[in-house]
């Protein structure tokens, strides 16, 4: 079965430091991985993926993630937080088995202060 | 403008009541698809539709129908079976092939309430 792992509840950096939010997979066979964010009572909004190729995947608004297949994780980094930033941020998995259902894990709500 | 239209953004169930939500699109995506999300939880998956007449329940579907006759509209309906419906429901789409990897789009959401 599918699954999507992030540790962390909240994650709190300073604005201009680097951020790192984790999350760890489980899934059958090659995964394609995402990473959404939330912004308070809105939809998800597409931030990056990772299908196969390049382990480092650079997406939207500075933001970029990096596959490892050891250690089945995908997480979601950035070399300096703006205030902006501050969201939801949901990590999601795919399988190519299982009617290709997306499943998404609890989030992690990222803080940035000024 | 393409995207995803949920209607309508707040909505009250009465104890025993059906109520419907809305999911719209103009994207000319064939997947679309329905999540819960709770507070700590994450999106749960409600409901699938990877073409026109065709769906599949998904994690959480017990409590609720769907249906998908045209390409744009999937609407979910949250019956009176469902005892704890309160919480905040997502509708996507999905365009191109998911063995490709493609990305979902989403709605901004309709918050249910009961009254």
């Amino acid at each position: 079965a599918q699954s999507v792992a992030q540790p962390e509840d909240q994650v709190n950096v300073a604005e201009g430091n680097p951020l790192t939010v984790k999350c760890t997979y489980s899934v059958s066979g090659n995964p394609y991985l995402f990473w959404y964010v939330q912004y308070p009572n809105r939809g998800l909004q597409f931030l990056l993926k990772y299908i196969t190729g390049d382990n480092l995947v650079k997406g939207s608004y500075g933001f970029e993630a990096e596959f490892n297949k050891s250690q089945t994780s995908f997480h979601l980094k950035k070399p300096s937080a703006l205030v902006s930033d501050s969201a939801l941020y949901f990590c999601a998995v795919r399988g190519n088995t299982g009617g290709f259902k997306t499943i998404f894990g609890a989030g992690t709500r990222l803080f940035v202060k000024a | 403008d393409g995207g995803i239209t949920q209607s309508p953004k707040y909505l009250f169930r009465k104890e025993g009541q059906n109520v419907t939500l809305s999911c719209e699109q103009n994207l000319n995506h064939d997947a679309m698809y329905w999540y819960r999300q709770d507070p700590g939880q994450g999106l749960r998956l409600i409901y699938y539709s990877q073409i026109v007449n065709d769906f599949q329940k998904g994690d959480i579907a017990e409590g609720y129908s769907v249906s998908r006759e045209k390409k744009e509209s999937f609407p979910l309906t949250v019956t009176s079976a469902q005892k704890n419906p309160t919480a905040f429901y997502l509708c996507a789409s999905r365009s191109g092939q998911a063995a490709r990897g493609e990305k979902l789009f989403f709605g901004s959401g309709t918050q249910l309430s009961v009254l």
